[in-house]
């Protein structure tokens, strides 16, 4: 069964750099199959996808984040990551990992960690 | 952007009825829509696919139907574990996968 679990600081002070880590368990990270996305959450509000890395590297991003948006993959490690830079309070948010299903789901995410939350304030 | 709405935003159902939840894009997406719900404090679970089929181990009380740009979520018989968020989300367009503003479906 594969798991997700990810982890970085939960505070973060503005005009720096947000960085997190997804680590997989149970499973491969470079299966075919997959591709590996990270989507956040402001408190009581919706769900926004931030992007997903596929394991040659290859990258998609949403427009509203790609300037401040870099995400990597280390197979080695099993891990894929998030780095968000100029944080303002805005992207205070619990952060999630999960993994789009493409041949199952079509693209539906099967499997998501617990989330993180990720606090930018001085 | 294919901008999702979501209808009700609340929706409040006694234990044991049928609960309909509705959900629009702003352009066709086809079929390549997914629900989701989501508990307190918990990540979201992927409950249907290609707008109609349910993922693994989700119970057949849930079905999803329609295309192009209405979608439609059912729950037949609402149980206790039911109440949450529910959203739908759109694969369509690869290059940006959006999600709706959810439904909270309540106890009434």
């Amino acid at each position: 069964q594969v798991q997700l679990q990810e982890s970085g600081p939960g505070l973060v002070k503005p005009s720096q750099t947000l960085s997190l880590t997804c680590t997989v368990s149970g499973g491969s990270i470079s299966s075919g199959s997959y591709y590996w996305s990270w989507i956040r959450q402001p408190a009581g509000k919706g769900l926004e996808w931030i992007g997903r890395i596929y394991t040659s590297g290859s990258t998609n991003y949403n427009p509203s984040l790609k300037s401040r948006v870099t995400i990597s993959v280390d197979t080695s490690k099993n891990q894929f990551s998030l780095k968000l830079s100029s944080v303002t309070a805005a992207d205070t948010a619990v952060y999630y990992c999960a993994r789009e299903n493409i041949v199952a789901y079509g693209g539906g995410a099967d499997v998501w960690g617990k989330g993180t939350t990720v606090t930018v304030s001085s | 952007e294919i901008v999702m709405t979501q209808s009700p935003a609340t929706l409040s159902v006694s234990p044991g009825e049928r609960a309909t939840l509705s959900c629009r894009a702003s352009q066709s997406v086809s079929s390549n829509l997914a629900w989701y719900q989501q508990k307190p404090g918990q990540a979201p679970r992927l409950l249907i696919y290609g707008a109609s089929t349910r993922a693994t181990g989700i119970p057949a009380r849930f079905s999803g139907s329609g295309s192009g740009t209405e979608f439609t979520l059912t729950i037949s018989s609402l149980q206790s574990e039911d109440f949450a968020v529910y959203y739908c989300q759109q694969y369509n367009n690869w290059l940006l996968f959006t999600f709706g503003p959810g439904t909270k479906v309540d106890i009434k």
